[in-house]
Protein backbone atom coordinates (compact mmCIF):
# COMPACT_ATOMS: atom_id res chain seq x y z
CA UNK A 1 0.00 0.00 0.00
CA UNK A 2 1.34 3.25 -0.84
CA UNK A 3 2.51 5.56 2.06
CA UNK A 4 3.83 9.04 2.63
CA UNK A 5 5.40 9.86 6.22
CA UNK A 6 6.68 13.55 6.62
CA UNK A 7 9.05 14.31 9.33
CA UNK A 8 9.04 16.38 12.36
CA UNK A 9 4.84 17.31 12.64
CA UNK A 10 6.63 20.45 13.74
CA UNK A 11 9.32 22.33 13.88
CA UNK A 12 10.16 25.72 15.25
CA UNK A 13 13.16 27.61 14.36
CA UNK A 14 15.04 30.75 15.05
CA UNK A 15 15.57 33.25 12.07
CA UNK A 16 18.60 31.76 9.83
CA UNK A 17 18.82 28.90 11.62
CA UNK A 18 18.88 26.56 8.00
CA UNK A 19 17.09 22.81 9.01
CA UNK A 20 15.72 20.20 6.73
CA UNK A 21 12.27 18.44 6.50
CA UNK A 22 11.95 15.04 5.44
CA UNK A 23 9.30 13.43 3.53
CA UNK A 24 9.48 9.25 2.82
CA UNK A 25 7.61 6.97 0.70
CA UNK A 26 6.64 3.69 -0.20
CA UNK A 27 5.19 3.06 -4.20
CA UNK A 28 5.35 0.80 -6.45
CA UNK A 29 6.90 2.92 -9.07
CA UNK A 30 6.96 6.26 -8.27
CA UNK A 31 5.40 9.11 -11.44
CA UNK A 32 6.28 12.44 -9.58
CA UNK A 33 6.96 13.74 -6.22
CA UNK A 34 5.20 17.29 -4.95
CA UNK A 35 5.89 19.65 -2.54
CA UNK A 36 3.47 22.64 -1.51
CA UNK A 37 3.50 25.21 1.14
CA UNK A 38 -0.23 25.53 2.69
CA UNK A 39 -0.89 28.74 5.20
CA UNK A 40 -3.64 28.99 7.71
CA UNK A 41 -7.03 29.30 6.31
CA UNK A 42 -5.58 28.80 2.40
CA UNK A 43 -5.38 26.26 0.23
CA UNK A 44 -1.85 24.48 -0.16
CA UNK A 45 0.16 26.24 -2.90
CA UNK A 46 2.96 24.47 -5.48
CA UNK A 47 6.27 24.43 -4.85
CA UNK A 48 8.00 22.10 -6.89
CA UNK A 49 8.36 18.18 -8.60
CA UNK A 50 10.54 16.24 -8.31
CA UNK A 51 10.54 13.04 -11.13
CA UNK A 52 14.00 10.98 -10.72
CA UNK A 53 16.12 10.12 -7.74
CA UNK A 54 19.11 12.43 -8.11
CA UNK A 55 17.11 15.31 -8.89
CA UNK A 56 17.25 18.44 -7.11
CA UNK A 57 14.82 21.92 -7.14
CA UNK A 58 15.32 25.18 -6.16
CA UNK A 59 13.28 28.13 -5.30
CA UNK A 60 14.76 31.49 -3.08
CA UNK A 61 15.45 29.53 0.41
CA UNK A 62 13.75 26.41 -0.47
CA UNK A 63 15.68 23.31 -2.08
CA UNK A 64 14.08 19.92 -2.64
CA UNK A 65 16.29 16.62 -3.36
CA UNK A 66 15.03 13.43 -4.05
CA UNK A 67 16.41 9.58 -3.68
CA UNK A 68 14.73 6.52 -4.20
CA UNK A 69 12.86 6.42 -0.39
CA UNK A 70 12.83 9.95 0.36
CA UNK A 71 12.49 13.88 0.00
CA UNK A 72 14.25 16.71 1.65
CA UNK A 73 13.03 20.10 1.84
CA UNK A 74 16.12 22.50 2.97
CA UNK A 75 15.16 25.60 4.39
CA UNK A 76 18.58 27.93 4.19
CA UNK A 77 18.50 30.91 6.28
CA UNK A 78 14.51 30.84 6.88
CA UNK A 79 12.46 33.99 7.89
CA UNK A 80 9.70 34.22 9.36
CA UNK A 81 7.45 34.64 6.26
CA UNK A 82 8.68 30.93 5.86
CA UNK A 83 6.28 29.70 8.36
CA UNK A 84 3.31 27.40 7.02
CA UNK A 85 2.91 24.09 6.96
CA UNK A 86 4.69 21.95 4.33
CA UNK A 87 3.23 18.97 2.11
CA UNK A 88 4.56 16.65 0.18
CA UNK A 89 2.93 13.98 -2.11
CA UNK A 90 3.42 11.30 -4.02
CA UNK A 91 1.76 10.00 -7.53
CA UNK A 92 2.20 6.01 -8.17
CA UNK A 93 2.63 4.68 -11.74
CA UNK A 94 0.45 2.15 -10.21
CA UNK A 95 -2.50 4.01 -9.21
CA UNK A 96 -5.34 5.63 -10.49
CA UNK A 97 -5.18 9.03 -12.36
CA UNK A 98 -4.06 11.99 -10.81
CA UNK A 99 -4.08 10.01 -7.47
CA UNK A 100 -1.78 11.97 -5.16
CA UNK A 101 -1.28 10.92 -2.13
CA UNK A 102 -0.58 13.36 0.83
CA UNK A 103 1.78 13.11 3.43
CA UNK A 104 -0.11 14.96 6.96
CA UNK A 105 2.60 17.21 6.40
CA UNK A 106 5.25 19.58 8.69
CA UNK A 107 4.46 23.13 10.18
CA UNK A 108 6.97 24.93 10.42
CA UNK A 109 7.56 28.21 12.40
CA UNK A 110 10.20 30.68 12.04
CA UNK A 111 10.83 32.79 15.24
CA UNK A 112 12.43 36.62 14.68
CA UNK B 1 -3.35 34.19 -6.74
CA UNK B 2 -3.87 30.56 -7.96
CA UNK B 3 -5.97 31.00 -10.63
CA UNK B 4 -8.29 28.39 -8.81
CA UNK B 5 -11.84 30.02 -6.90
CA UNK B 6 -14.12 28.90 -4.45
CA UNK B 7 -17.32 30.05 -3.07
CA UNK B 8 -18.62 29.79 -0.49
CA UNK B 9 -15.29 30.36 1.43
CA UNK B 10 -17.47 29.58 4.80
CA UNK B 11 -20.69 27.26 4.94
CA UNK B 12 -22.54 26.07 7.63
CA UNK B 13 -25.19 23.79 7.39
CA UNK B 14 -27.36 21.45 9.54
CA UNK B 15 -27.53 17.88 9.18
CA UNK B 16 -30.95 18.10 6.61
CA UNK B 17 -29.96 21.04 4.06
CA UNK B 18 -28.85 20.83 1.32
CA UNK B 19 -26.02 22.66 -0.48
CA UNK B 20 -23.80 23.10 -3.04
CA UNK B 21 -20.13 23.79 -3.49
CA UNK B 22 -18.71 25.75 -6.33
CA UNK B 23 -15.02 25.74 -7.92
CA UNK B 24 -13.92 27.29 -11.39
CA UNK B 25 -10.84 27.45 -12.66
CA UNK B 26 -9.09 30.02 -15.00
CA UNK B 27 -6.31 28.20 -16.09
CA UNK B 28 -7.15 26.37 -19.17
CA UNK B 29 -7.27 22.80 -17.66
CA UNK B 30 -8.64 19.86 -18.43
CA UNK B 31 -8.52 17.92 -15.11
CA UNK B 32 -10.01 19.17 -11.51
CA UNK B 33 -10.41 17.48 -8.32
CA UNK B 34 -12.40 17.55 -5.09
CA UNK B 35 -10.46 16.89 -1.80
CA UNK B 36 -11.43 16.92 1.81
CA UNK B 37 -8.88 18.34 4.41
CA UNK B 38 -9.37 17.61 7.87
CA UNK B 39 -7.77 17.89 11.08
CA UNK B 40 -4.65 16.23 12.05
CA UNK B 41 -5.36 13.67 8.44
CA UNK B 42 -3.69 13.80 5.14
CA UNK B 43 -5.35 15.36 2.03
CA UNK B 44 -7.76 12.57 0.65
CA UNK B 45 -8.52 12.92 -2.64
CA UNK B 46 -12.69 12.69 -2.95
CA UNK B 47 -13.33 12.68 -6.86
CA UNK B 48 -11.20 12.98 -10.71
CA UNK B 49 -12.94 14.81 -13.30
CA UNK B 50 -11.13 14.81 -16.42
CA UNK B 51 -12.49 16.52 -19.87
CA UNK B 52 -16.21 16.68 -17.73
CA UNK B 53 -16.23 13.01 -16.88
CA UNK B 54 -15.90 11.46 -13.74
CA UNK B 55 -12.82 8.97 -13.74
CA UNK B 56 -11.96 8.63 -9.93
CA UNK B 57 -14.51 8.33 -7.07
CA UNK B 58 -12.90 7.07 -3.70
CA UNK B 59 -15.10 5.36 -2.13
CA UNK B 60 -17.06 8.62 -1.07
CA UNK B 61 -20.44 8.29 0.52
CA UNK B 62 -23.45 9.52 -1.89
CA UNK B 63 -24.28 12.29 0.42
CA UNK B 64 -21.56 13.57 -1.83
CA UNK B 65 -22.26 14.47 -5.23
CA UNK B 66 -20.42 16.17 -7.87
CA UNK B 67 -21.19 17.34 -11.12
CA UNK B 68 -18.39 18.66 -14.02
CA UNK B 69 -21.10 20.39 -16.84
CA UNK B 70 -17.40 22.24 -18.47
CA UNK B 71 -14.08 22.09 -17.90
CA UNK B 72 -14.03 25.25 -15.81
CA UNK B 73 -16.23 24.68 -13.23
CA UNK B 74 -16.63 22.15 -10.32
CA UNK B 75 -19.38 21.75 -8.14
CA UNK B 76 -20.10 19.31 -4.95
CA UNK B 77 -23.52 19.01 -4.02
CA UNK B 78 -23.95 18.24 -0.44
CA UNK B 79 -27.46 16.32 1.29
CA UNK B 80 -28.16 15.10 4.78
CA UNK B 81 -24.42 15.50 6.10
CA UNK B 82 -22.67 14.50 9.35
CA UNK B 83 -21.48 16.06 11.95
CA UNK B 84 -18.43 14.63 10.88
CA UNK B 85 -17.99 15.85 7.53
CA UNK B 86 -16.89 19.30 8.52
CA UNK B 87 -13.83 20.25 7.40
CA UNK B 88 -12.11 21.93 4.54
CA UNK B 89 -12.56 21.00 1.22
CA UNK B 90 -10.34 21.77 -1.21
CA UNK B 91 -10.62 22.42 -5.44
CA UNK B 92 -7.85 21.52 -7.29
CA UNK B 93 -7.10 21.77 -11.25
CA UNK B 94 -3.95 20.69 -13.32
CA UNK B 95 -3.85 20.34 -17.18
CA UNK B 96 -4.17 16.49 -17.64
CA UNK B 97 -4.51 14.04 -14.81
CA UNK B 98 -1.25 11.87 -14.48
CA UNK B 99 2.42 13.48 -13.15
CA UNK B 100 1.24 17.07 -13.59
CA UNK B 101 0.93 19.69 -10.59
CA UNK B 102 -2.35 20.57 -9.30
CA UNK B 103 -2.94 24.10 -8.59
CA UNK B 104 -5.68 24.60 -5.28
CA UNK B 105 -8.09 26.83 -4.69
CA UNK B 106 -8.69 28.46 -1.23
CA UNK B 107 -11.00 25.91 -0.10
CA UNK B 108 -14.11 26.19 1.70
CA UNK B 109 -14.70 25.37 5.31
CA UNK B 110 -18.01 23.34 6.44
CA UNK B 111 -19.26 23.14 9.38
CA UNK B 112 -22.04 20.56 9.67
CA UNK B 113 -24.11 21.13 13.37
Amino acid sequence: EDQVTQSPEALRLQEGESSSLNCSYTVSGLRGLFWYRQDPGKGPEFLFTLYSAGEEKEKERLKATLTKKESFLHITAPKPEDSATYLCAVQDYGGSQGNLIFGKGTKLSVKP
Amino acid sequence: ETGVTQTPRHLVMGMTNKKSLKCEQHLGHNAMYWYKQSAKKPLELMFVYSLEERVENNSVPSRFSPECPNSSHLFLHLHTLQPEDSALYLCASSPRTGSYEQYFGPGTRLTVT
